[in-house]
């Protein structure tokens, strides 16, 4: 079954400082994963997504992800995090050999950004 | 483009009663796709529409029931309304195999 784990519920960084938002995947074949932001009381937004290619993806508002096949991992990363990436953050895979079906997400990690 | 436009935005409903949820795909979008999010967890899979049929659903009973009209817009109804229905009812569409799917803002669905 395919499943997705982020790790931690809270991640706190300093304004200015780097950030990691960890994701591990499970699926029977190859996967597309992607990364979805959710603001209070909102819808998801789309981040960005792994498809094929370069491990390293950059997406919108200069967030990253890296493809690790090996550890099956897709963490979402960021330079310099600003007070405005405070959000909760989804990792979401589907299975390449499916139809263009569900995603499963995470349970979500909520980033805290303090000036 | 309004991108995906769901309604109503908030909704009250009764223990037993019926409701049914609206959404429009981002334009271009020939598939549409219901979770549900309950609070504090990640959106969870109802089922997914494209060409008018229900192409893959998630484990979810009966009483959650949908329909896609010919210009991909869709309708979920639930009937016999439970408390643990409440929450945020998203729909998302996209195109294509490996495209992202586009969410509307949801509809915040309480049961009284």
């Amino acid at each position: 079954a395919q499943s997705v784990a982020q790790p931690e519920d809270q991640v706190n960084v300093a304004e200015g400082n780097p950030l990691t938002v960890k994701c591990t995947y499970s699926v029977s074949g190859n996967p597309y994963l992607f990364w979805y932001v959710q603001y209070p009381n909102r819808g998801l937004q789309f981040l960005l997504k792994y498809i094929t290619g370069d491990n390293l993806v950059k997406g919108s508002y200069g967030f990253e992800a890296e493809f690790n096949k090996s550890q099956t991992s897709f963490h979402l990363k960021k330079p310099s995090a600003l007070v405005s990436d405070s959000a909760l953050y989804f990792c979401a895979v589907r299975d390449r050999g499916g139809s263009q079906g569900n995603l499963i997400f995470g349970k979500g990690t909520k980033l805290s950004v303090k000036p | 483009d309004a991108g995906v436009t769901q309604s109503p935005t908030h909704l009250i409903k009764t223990r037993g009663q019926q409701v049914t949820l609206r959404c429009s795909p981002k334009s271009g979008h020939d598939t549409v796709s219901w979770y549900q999010q309950a609070l504090g967890q990640g959106p969870q899979f109802i089922f997914q529409y494209y060409e008018e049929e229900e192409r893959q659903r998630g484990n979810f009973p009966d009483r959650f029931s949908g329909h896609q009209f010919p210009n991909y817009s869709s309708e979920l109804n639930v009937n016999a309304l439970l408390l643990g229905d409440s929450a945020l009812y998203l729909c998302a569409s996209s195109f294509g195999r490996g495209s992202e799917a586009f969410f509307g803002q949801g509809t915040r669905l309480t049961v009284v």
